[in-house]
C-alpha cells in the first residue's frame, strides 16, 4: 500500500512569493495534519483537517492556509513568504479525526532566499 | 516552558549498550503519548505508543509517569542501525506536540 505522499520533494522561492504544498493521505484515511520543521527542532503543528473540515491551527500567521478536498488529499497555501519560512514541510495522515498514531510522509523542503 | 522537553544529546554509545532517553510533558490534560525515531534528512517514523502500563516491543520499552508528566525510552542492545533522532510526542489540544528530539549515535 502506498504511503503518504507529497509534491514537491524541494522548492526553492524568494522572498515575497507564495507557495503551494501538496499531499495525498494513506488510502482509507481521512484526516491530514501538516507541519513545519526547522533544522535542530521537533516538527511544528500548523494545521488539522478531517473530512474537508478544519480542526485544528497552531500558532501561525494567517500567511499560513490550507484545505482538504474530497478525495482527502490536502493543500498548504503559504503568502508572501520569508526567509524564516524555510524548512521541511511534513504532511501527515491519520484514520481518525484524533491525533492517534500519524503517519508522514516524505516532506517538501522549502528554501527561501 | 516548552510543552514537551527532550535532552537534545547527543548520546553517543558502544554497541550493545542500553541507553535511556527521557521526556517531560507540560500539558497535564494530554491522553496520548509516542516516541517517533527521525534519521538525518527523513521524516519521523511511528516507534512506538506510550501506555500507562508500559509497553514493550523488541529492544525498545516505553514508560509513562502521568503524576510526574514523565515519558521514557529504553533501547537494548543497542545497533548501529539505531542512530537516529528520537522524537518524543505528547497530544494537545487538537494537535501532535513534538519535543526537539534526542540524537543518538551507536559506534562499533
Amino acid at each position: 500500500d502506498a504511503g503518504v505522499t507529497q509534491s514537491p520533494t524541494h522548492l526553492i522561492k524568494t522572498r515575497g512569493q507564495h507557495v503551494t504544498l501538496r499531499c495525498s493521505p494513506i488510502s482509507g484515511h481521512k484526516s491530514v495534519s501538516w507541519y513545519q520543521q526547522v533544522l535542530g527542532q521537533g516538527p511544528q503543528f500548523i494545521f488539522q483537517y478531517y473530512e474537508k473540515e478544519e480542526r485544528g491551527r497552531g500558532n501561525f500567521p494567517d500567511r499560513f492556509s490550507a484545505r482538504q478536498f474530497p478525495n482527502y488529499s490536502s493543500e498548504l497555501n503559504v503568502n508572501a513568504l520569508l526567509l524564516g519560512d524555510s524548512a521541511l514541510y511534513l504532511c501527515a495522515s491519520s484514520s481518525e479525526g484524533s491525533y492517534n498514531e500519524q503517519f508522514f510522509g516524505p516532506g517538501t523542503r522549502l528554501t527561501v532566499l | 516552558r516548552k510543552e514537551v522537553e527532550q535532552d537534545p544529546g547527543p548520546f553517543n554509545v558502544p554497541e550493545g549498550a542500553t541507553v535511556a532517553f527521557n521526556c517531560t510533558y507540560s500539558n497535564s490534560a494530554s491522553q496520548s503519548f509516542f516516541w517517533y525515531r527521525q534519521d538525518c534528512r527523513k521524516e519521523p517514523k511511528l516507534l512506538m505508543s506510550v501506555y500507562s502500563s508500559g509497553n514493550e516491543d523488541g529492544r525498545f520499552t516505553a514508560q509513562l509517569n502521568r503524576a510526574s508528566q514523565y515519558i521514557s525510552l529504553l533501547i537494548r542492545d543497542s545497533k548501529l542501525s539505531d542512530s537516529a533522532t528520537y522524537l518524543c510526542v505528547a497530544t494537545g489540544f487538537q494537535k501532535l506536540v513534538f519535543g526537539t528530539g534526542t540524537r543518538l549515535l551507536v559506534s562499533p
